[in-house]
């Protein structure tokens, strides 16, 4: 069965810092699609980026930026220089199979970033 | 594109009354998703539908949840009778076709707050 561990509950940082989200995932396919979603404080969920398990070239836009390894199944998120906007609650998602458009999608417990001014 | 449309933004019901939330998918999305959030369980998948037919509805929690897509561009999810451990955000989301093995992230709504009382 497919799961999403995401270990920290929640985080605190002052702004300018870095800081890592960690997902860690469970999967028995060979093919699958990982996701990482935001959740602001006005509740809507916003998409951020969707990584195949065929490519584990890392990812950056702007100042985020994504880590996948197949070894240790991890899909971990880091922001650089941090920004009181980026406060919010963050999820990691793990889709298994990727022939149709209603695989279904599987959410981890989330992380929640707050960022210090 | 207006998103994904939902409503009400929020319901406050009394125990025992039907409550029923809607859903409007983006145009073109084929895929429809229901999802739950509470504190305790994070985010759930309800049920979801392809092409207005329903595909895996496991997650459905009780008889007394009920989801309908009579087209392509309405759903409803309904609660007869609702309880108060019913209260939770309940969020729709919809997906495009998959094209050539692609699976999209979710486009979510902005969900509905229903507290029962």
């Amino acid at each position: 069965a497919q799961k999403v561990t995401q270990a920290q509950t929640e985080i605190s940082v002052v702004e300018k810092e870095d800081v890592t989200l960690d997902c860690v995932y469970e999967t028995r396919d060979t093919t699958y699609y990982l996701f990482w979603y935001k959740q602001p404080p006005s509740g809507e969920l916003v998409f951020l980026i969707r990584r195949n398990s065929f490519d584990e070239q890392n990812e950056i836009s702007g100042r985020y930026s994504w880590n996948f390894q197949k070894s240790t199944s991890s899909f971990n998120f880091t922001i650089t220089a941090s920004q009181v906007v980026d406060s919010a609650v963050y999820f990691c998602a793990l889709s298994e199979g990727w022939e149709t458009s209603y695989d279904k999608v599987i959410f981890g417990p989330g992380t929640s970033l707050s960022v210090i001014p | 594109d207006a998103g994904v449309i939902q409503s009400p933004r929020h319901e406050v019901t009394e125990m025992g009354q039907e409550v029923t939330l809607r859903c409007k998918p983006i145009s073109g999305h084929n895929s429809l998703f229901w999802y739950r959030q509470t504190m305790m369980r994070g985010l759930e998948l309800l049920i979801y539908f392809n092409n207005n037919v329903p595909i895996d509805d496991s997650g459905m929690p009780e008889d007394r949840f009920s989801a309908k897509m009579p087209n392509a561009s309405f759903s409803t999810l309904k609660i007869q009778p609702s309880e108060p451990r019913d209260s939770a955000v309940y969020f729709c989301a919809s997906s495009p076709p998959s094209m050539a093995g692609a699976i999209y992230g979710y486009t979510f709504g902005s969900g509905t707050r229903l507290t029962v009382v």
